[in-house]
Parts: C-alpha cells; sequence; structure tokens
C-alpha cells in the first residue's frame, strides 16, 4: 500500500522568502492533517481538513501560513514569509476517518531550514 | 488544557533488560492515548493506542487514570527497538482527531 508522500524532503531558504510544501495523502482517507515538529519537541498540529474543508485551524499562524486542500485529495502547505522559527520539520499525515481513535499515518516529512 | 508530558528525553537499557517509558497526560474527560515510534530514517508510525488492549512487538501500555499515565512497558529489550517514541492523546469535540504529542524518548538498546 502506498503511502503518504510529501515533497520536497528538503528546504533551505532565506528568511523572508517563500516556501510551499506538497502533500499526497493514502488514497481513500478523508482527513488530512500539517504538522510542524520543531528540534527537540514533539509534532504540533497546525491544520486538520476534512475531504477539502477545513476543521481545526487554531494553532495555524494565519498571518504566514496557509494551506489548501483542492478537491479533497492532494494538499499544499505554504509559508510567505519565513521566520527563522520557522525552521522544523512538517510532517503530512492522513486517516480513514476523524475519530478519536482512528490511526494517522504520517508521511516522510519536509525539513525546512530557514537561514 | 490537553497536556502530554514525557519525562526522559534519552533512555538507555541493555538487551534482554525491561524498559519503561513514561507518559503522564493532563484531559479532562476520558482520553484516547497512543504510543507512535519513529525507527531511524523511517517515518512516524503507529505502535498502539490503549483502545485496542493489546501487546504489539512485545510493547503493553496501561492507562491508569488515578496517576494520569499511559507509561509504555517491555519486558526484555531488543536492539531493534532502539527508535524515538512519543506518547499522545487525541483531542475531541472541536479538536477531534488532533494528537497532542509529548516531546518524545529517544530508547537505546545496547548489544
Amino acid at each position: 500500500e502506498a503511502g503518504v508522500a510529501q515533497s520536497p524532503r528538503y528546504k533551505i531558504i532565506e528568511k523572508r522568502q517563500s516556501v510551499a510544501f506538497w502533500c499526497n495523502p493514502i488514497s481513500g482517507h478523508a482527513t488530512l492533517y500539517w504538522y510542524q515538529q520543531i528540534l527537540g519537541q514533539g509534532p504540533k498540529l497546525l491544520i486538520q481538513f476534512q475531504n477539502n474543508g477545513v476543521v481545526d485551524d487554531s494553532q495555524l499562524p494565519k498571518d504566514r501560513f496557509s494551506a489548501e486542500r483542492l478537491k479533497g485529495v492532494d494538499s499544499t502547505l505554504k509559508i510567505q514569509p519565513a521566520k527563522l522559527e520557522d525552521s522544523a520539520v512538517y510532517l503530512c499525515a492522513s486517516s480513514l476517518t476523524r475519530t478519536e481513535n482512528t490511526e494517522a499515518f504520517f508521511g516522510q516529512g519536509t525539513r525546512l531550514t530557514v537561514v | 488544557a490537553q497536556r502530554v508530558t514525557q519525562p526522559e528525553k534519552l533512555l538507555s537499557v541493555f538487551k534482554g533488560a525491561p524498559v519503561e517509558l513514561k507518559c503522564n497526560y493532563s484531559y479532562s474527560g476520558s482520553p484516547e492515548l497512543f504510543w507512535y515510534v519513529q525507527y531511524s530514517r523511517q517515518r512516524l508510525q503507529l505502535l498502539l493506542r490503549h483502545i485496542s488492549r493489546e501487546s504489539i512487538k512485545g510493547f503493553t501500555a496501561d492507562l491508569n487514570k488515578g496517576e494520569t499515565s499511559f507509561h509504555l512497558k517491555k519486558p526484555f529489550a531488543q536492539e531493534e527497538d532502539s527508535a524515538m517514541y512519543y506518547c499522545a492523546l487525541s483531542g475531541r469535540g472541536s479538536t477531534l482527531g488532533r494528537l497532542y504529542f509529548g516531546r518524545g524518548t529517544q530508547l537505546t538498546v545496547w548489544p
């Protein structure tokens, strides 16, 4: 079974530049998540989609971060403009449904370095 | 507020020794708890969830509501258990599906 695909794997940008990450979830998974993992910390949810609608973006810094999930499948996460503190691994995950005990399947992540 | 605490950043044991990775949580209500694992150069994956009450790769975890803990245990550690382990709690209501992660414990099993 194909897993969650993310690209690029690594990205280095200068502060104030913009960057975009792409995610393709497991086929048939209705729920898609973007997590941010800063070095030494656990993943923190940025945004959660149910099909193509946002259900939780309370932790998303909306002044610089944006995300969309076109047609309820692929998703992109954008940062514009980037700050040094945005350096982190960005993880995409998907799950079949949105319940309290559903399993989330994670991608390999995109490691972003802002210099 | 939901919070997951993993007090040990690093944990080392020898092969064959028992291992316990600690996890404490704060949550108002009945929590759903998980252990996720990340082996070297692999993606984060589910190890076990408390609702399943099963043993995976010899690991078990018991939810103790009195102590608000969900410690992960294995009686005889193996070298292949070396990995990063994250305890997580699932949200409900408006945060349904969201996972709240601890900072993780890096387990090293020496031969």
